[in-house]
C-alpha cells in the first residue's frame, strides 16, 4: 500500500499477557521508528531501525519492550508481561532522508 | 541531545483570526524541522518542513512557519483560522546532515481550539 500499516487497530489484553503490535512501512524507506502516545500526552520516542545499522534502543522504558525488524520491511513491537501503565497508543513511522509517514496506531489496552 | 519545546498547552481563536502555535527546539548542527497535526482518533499528518533555503515555509491547509535561526524557533501560523483546524499540533525536530542521527523528536503538543 501507498500508506504505513500498522495492526491491530485496537487490542485489549489482560494485565500480565504478552502482546506483538506490527508495522508495515512504505516500500522503500530505510527508516523506521516506534512511538508511544498516552492519552492527553505528546509522543515518546521507543526504537528506531536504519537500514542494516544496530537500531537505536535509547528510548524503551524497560526490558519487558523489544523490537525487530528484518531488513528493511516489516517491524515487530512485543511487550511481555503488559502492565496498565502500558496503555497508550503505539505509533509507528517509516521515513525516506526527508519525509516521515506515520500509520494510524495501534490503541493498546491493558485491563 | 535534541528537545523540542511547545510552551503553550492551549491555544484559543475565533474563527477569522491570525493564529500562532509556537515552537523553540534545541538540536546540534542545522535542524530539520517539522510540524504535525493530530485529529481526535486520527493519525500524525504532515502539514509542512524546513529542511533549507527560504525561511518561510507554507504548508497545506494554508498554514505556514517561520524558521527563526537566532531564536531557535519555528513557529506555526496561519492568517485566517478555521473551525475545522482545531486539532492537535506537534512540533518536530531532527539533525542535520552534521546533526547525528535520524531519529525524530517531538514536542508535548498544543491543543488548538477555534469557536466562532
Amino acid at each position: 500500500g501507498a500508506g504505513v500499516s500498522q495492526s491491530p487497530s485496537n487490542k485489549v489484553t489482560e494485565k500480565g499477557k504478552d502482546v506483538e503490535l506490527r508495522c508495515d512501512p512504505i516500500s522503500g524507506h530505510t527508516a523506521l521508528y516506534w512511538y508511544r502516545q498516552r492519552l492527553g500526552q505528546g509522543l515518546e520516542f521507543l526504537i528506531y531501525f536504519q537500514g542494516n545499522s544496530a537500531p537505536d534502543k535509547s528510548g524503551l522504558p524497560s526490558d519487558r519492550f523489544s523490537a525487530e525488524r528484518t531488513g528493511e520491511s516489516v517491524s515487530t513491537l512485543t511487550i511481555q508481561r503488559t502492565q496498565q501503565e502500558d496503555s497508550a497508543v503505539y505509533l509507528c513511522a517509516s521515513s525516506s532522508f526527508y519525509g516521515y509517514t506515520f500509520g494510524s496506531g495501534t490503541r493498546l489496552t491493558v485491563v | 541531545a535534541q528537545s523540542v519545546a511547545q510552551p503553550e498547552d492551549q491555544v484559543n481563536v475565533a474563527e477569522g483570526n491570525p493564529l500562532t502555535v509556537k515552537c523553540t527546539y534545541s538540536v546540534s548542527g542545522n535542524p530539520y524541522l517539522f510540524w504535525y497535526v493530530q485529529y481526535p482518533n486520527r493519525g500524525l499528518q504532515f502539514l509542512l518542513k524546513y529542511i533549507t533555503g527560504d525561511n518561510l515555509v507554507k504548508g497545506s491547509y494554508g498554514f505556514e512557519a517561520e524558521f527563526n535561526k537566532s531564536q531557535t524557533s519555528f513557529h506555526l501560523k496561519k492568517p485566517s483560522a478555521l473551525v475545522s483546524d482545531s486539532a492537535l499540533y506537534f512540533c518536530a525536530v531532527r539533525g542535520g546532515l552534521t546533526g547525528g542521527g535520524n531519529k525524530l523528536t517531538f514536542g508535548t503538543g498544543t491543543q488548538l481550539k477555534v469557536e466562532l
